[in-house]
């Protein structure tokens, strides 16, 4: 069964800083990895999706990595704003899952950036 | 622009009466999901669809029901809310052709209360 844990749960840097938070899953038998950002008592917002072919995917000042043989993906904030302060929630896709698209979930990680 | 809305933003409802969430998506996506989302426990699937009159449980079903009657709309049911169903509900939907990237969309959420 896929396990997917995010590293660190909670993480509070001052504004400026470069920072990485961690996604790592069992199985590497997955189709893709989707990086989401949510706001308190907000819904989901996609940010990054990386297929599994794919090594990176960058938007703006976020770029996310994939190393799918070792079961890591990294997403990097560059010059962190406090308007980045929000939950990290990755999830991935797994290879033979593409018709009922169910996701398998972390727990989050909690990013707080302060002024 | 996806769009996935949801029919109410706040519900407070009572035990024991019957609640219905709609959930609306504009992007003729097969898939769609319902899960709740409390602290510490993160996100759990109850139900999702990939068809029009089509479902699966997913991982915690008890105390709901889920209609699809068009491809466009989904609805979770509360047959008699009870409190431990107060929680933030989001709904979600992907596409299924070959092909496309999978990508799953959310909705603003309902964060139901049950008194």
């Amino acid at each position: 069964k896929q396990e997917v844990t995010q590293i660190p749960a909670a993480l509070s840097v001052p504004e400026g800083e470069n920072l990485v938070l961690n996604c790592s899953f069992t199985d590497s038998a997955i189709y893709n990895l989707q990086w989401f950002r949510q706001d308190p008592g907000k819904g989901l917002t996609s940010l990054l999706l990386i297929q599994s072919s794919q090594r990176e995917q960058t938007s703006g000042r976020l770029n996310a990595s994939l190393d799918k043989s070792s079961g890591r993906s990294t997403l990097y904030i560059a010059a962190s704003q406090p308007g980045d302060s929000a939950t990290y929630l990755c999830a991935v896709l797994p290879f033979g899952g593409t018709s009922y698209g169910k996701l398998t979930f972390g727990q989050g990680t909690i990013l707080t950036v302060h002024p | 622009d996806v769009k996935v809305t949801q029919s109410s933003r706040y519900l407070v409802k009572r035990t024991g009466e019957k609640v219905f969430l709609e959930c609306v998506q504009d992007m003729d996506h097969e898939n769609m999901f319902w899960y709740r989302q409390d602290p510490g426990l993160g996100l759990r699937l109850i139900y999702f669809s990939y068809d029009v009159k089509m479902k699966e449980k997913g991982d915690i079903p008890e105390g709901y029901s889920v209609s699809r009657e068009k491809k466009e709309r989904f609805s979770l049911i509360l047959e008699s809310a009870s409190t431990n169903q107060t929680s933030m509900y989001l709904c979600a939907s992907s596409n299924a052709r070959v092909g496309s990237s999978y990508e799953q969309y959310f909705g603003p959420g309902t964060r139901l209360t049950v008194t």
